[in-house]
C-alpha cells in the first residue's frame, strides 16, 4: 500500500539540542498528524494539521503542513530525556473513518 | 478527555484458545478502529467501524472477528491464532462525519498479545 517517506529513521542527540524530522509523499493529503509512541504504549497525538502552509506549535513542538500538501515536518526544540520515543507522521486523505497512512517512524534517543 | 481504554493490557493464549480484546471510549466518537503493530513498525489498519457498521476490513483473516456492540465499545474476538499474530493490538477512535478539524484518531494503550 501507499507509504509516507519519513526521515531520518533514527536520531541520537544530546539533551538541549533541537530536532527536525519530516515526511514526504508522492500524493496529496488533506490532514497531517504527528504521534509519539513510548515502548509498550499506544501512539499519542502531538499535533494535527489541516491546511496547506499551516504552522502549529504545542509547547516545544512545532509542525508544518507543506504548501504542496505532500509533506510535513516536526521540530522539537531544546530536547529533554523524556522526548525519547518513536515519532510517526500520518496522513489522511478523506474524512473521519478513513485510512491513516503512516510513515515508518523516527526513533529518537536523547543523551543526558 | 481524549481517553481510549483497552483491556486486557497483556494476553497470552494458545493456538486453540478463544479470547476477546475490548476497547471503550466515551468521547462520543462514531468511528472506531483496530490496528495491529509489530515492534518498531507503524500500526497496520485491520478494521474500521463507522456509526457501528463495519466500513473497512483490510483483508484480515477470519480468525480475527470484530464486533461493535454500541457506539462506545469495540471488541476483537480471537480464535485459533498463529504465533505470527503476536503483536500489540491498538484500538483508536475519531469523530464521525464532522467538519474538518475533527479527523484525528486517538489511540488506546494497546493489548500486548502473545500466541504460544
Amino acid at each position: 500500500g501507499q507509504q509516507l517517506n519519513q526521515s531520518p529513521q533514527s536520531m541520537f542527540i544530546q539533551e538541549g539540542e533541537d530536532v527536525s524530522m519530516n515526511c514526504t509523499s508522492s500524493s496529496i493529503f488533506n490532514t497531517w498528524l504527528w504521534y509519539k509512541q513510548d515502548p509498550g504504549e499506544g501512539p499519542v497525538l502531538l499535533i494535527a494539521l489541516y491546511k496547506a502552509g499551516e504552522l502549529t506549535s504545542n509547547g516545544r513542538l512545532t509542525a508544518q503542513f507543506g504548501i504542496t500538501r505532500k509533506d510535513s515536518f516536526l521540530n522539537i526544540s531544546a530536547s529533554i530525556p523524556s522526548d525519547v520515543g518513536i515519532y510517526f507522521c500520518a496522513g489522511l486523505k478523506g474524512t473521519s473513518g478513513s485510512r491513516l497512512t503512516f510513515g515508518e517512524g523516527t526513533q529518537l534517543t536523547v543523551n543526558p | 478527555d481524549t481517553e481510549v481504554t483497552q483491556t486486557p493490557k497483556h494476553l497470552v493464549m494458545g493456538m486453540t484458545n478463544k479470547k476477546s480484546l475490548k476497547c471503550e471510549q466515551h468521547m462520543g466518537h462514531r468511528a472506531m478502529y483496530w490496528y495491529k503493530q509489530k515492534a518498531k513498525k507503524p500500526p497496520e489498519l485491520m478494521f474500521v467501524y463507522s456509526y457501528e457498521k463495519l466500513s473497512i476490513n483490510e483483508s484480515v483473516p477470519s480468525r480475527f472477528s470484530p464486533e461493535c456492540p454500541n457506539s462506545s465499545l469495540l471488541n476483537l474476538h480471537l480464535h485459533a491464532l498463529q504465533p505470527e499474530d503476536s503483536a500489540l493490538y491498538l484500538c483508536a477512535s475519531s469523530q464521525g462525519k464532522q467538519p474538518p478539524g475533527t479527523y484525528e484518531q486517538y489511540f488506546g494503550p494497546g493489548t500486548r498479545l502473545t500466541v504460544t
